[in-house]
C-alpha cells in the first residue's frame, strides 16, 4: 500500500513561496496511472482542492490558485512537490497530498504564513 | 468557478439510515464529474470512502455507499454507528479541476 508523507517549511514569510514535496513510499510514483494531488484546510475551514499532477506530467489547477501554484513530479526522487507563490495570510492551513482515486492520504503539514 | 453545495448539517439516529448529497451549481451531476466522499473526524486527515460515484476502497465499511441521486451525488450510511460521526465532504470535478462540498456535519443522536 502507498503511502504519502508531506515534508516542507512550517513558516513562511508574506510575498514569499510555499514550497511543499510529498514523499512517496511503498510503490513507484511512475508505475502506475494516477493524479498525485494537492488539497488544504485552513484551521476550522473545509477542504480546498489545489491541483494535481498525472504520472505523465500533466497538470490541472484550481482556477482561484492557477496564476500561483505550479505542481510537478520528480520521479528519479518518488515525490511530487506543490509551490505557490506570493503567499497571504489567507494561504495559512494545513497541507494535504493525496492520491484521490487511490484514497491514500498523507498526515498533513501545517503552513503558517507570517512576517 | 463551480459551486459544490452540500447539506451543512444532518441528524441520524444510531441503526438508522441517511443519506448526504452533493449538488453542482452547473445542473446535475453525473459519473463525468467522478464524484468522491471522504469522511473527516476532528483533528484527522480525511479518509477516503468512495471514488468514482460508487466504488469503495478496500477499508471502506459495507454500510457506505455511493450513487446518483436526483441529479446529485448522494451517499448512504446504513445501520448508522456512533463512531461515524463526522463531517462528510464530496468532491466533483469539473473539466478535469477539482472543487469540494462545503461538508456535511453529521451528528449521530
Amino acid at each position: 500500500q502507498v503511502q504519502l508523507q508531506e515534508s516542507g517549511p512550517g513558516l513562511v514569510k508574506p510575498s514569499q513561496t510555499l514550497s511543499l514535496t510529498c514523499t512517496v513510499s511503498g510503490g513507484s510514483i511512475s508505475s502506475r496511472s494516477d493524479y498525485w494531488s494537492w488539497i488544504r484546510q485552513p484551521a476550522g475551514k473545509g477542504l480546498e482542492w489545489i491541483g494535481r499532477v498525472h504520472t505523465s506530467g500533466s497538470t490541472n489547477y484550481n482556477p482561484s490558485l492557477k496564476s500561483r501554484v505550479i505542481i510537478s513530479l520528480d520521479t528519479s526522487k518518488n515525490q511530487f512537490s506543490l509551490k505557490l507563490s506570493s503567499v497571504t495570510a489567507a494561504d495559512t492551513a494545513v497541507y494535504y497530498c493525496t492520491t484521490i482515486s487511490g484514497g491514500v492520504w498523507g498526515q498533513g503539514t501545517l503552513v503558517t504564513v507570517s512576517s | 468557478q463551480s459551486v459544490v453545495t452540500q447539506e451543512p448539517s444532518v441528524t441520524v439516529s444510531p441503526g438508522g439510515t441517511v443519506t448526504l448529497t452533493c449538488a453542482s451549481s452547473t445542473g446535475a451531476v453525473t459519473r463525468d464529474y467522478y464524484p468522491n466522499w471522504f469522511q473527516q473526524i476532528p483533528g484527522q486527515a480525511p479518509r477516503a470512502l468512495i471514488y468514482s460515484t460508487d466504488n469503495k476502497h478496500s477499508w471502506t465499511p459495507a454500510r457506505f455507499s455511493g450513487s446518483l441521486l436526483g441529479g446529485k451525488a448522494a451517499l448512504t450510511l446504513s445501520g448508522v454507528q456512533p463512531e461515524d460521526e463526522a463531517e462528510y465532504y464530496c468532491l466533483l470535478y469539473f473539466g478535469g479541476a477539482g472543487v469540494f462540498g462545503g461538508g456535511t456535519e453529521l451528528t449521530v443522536l
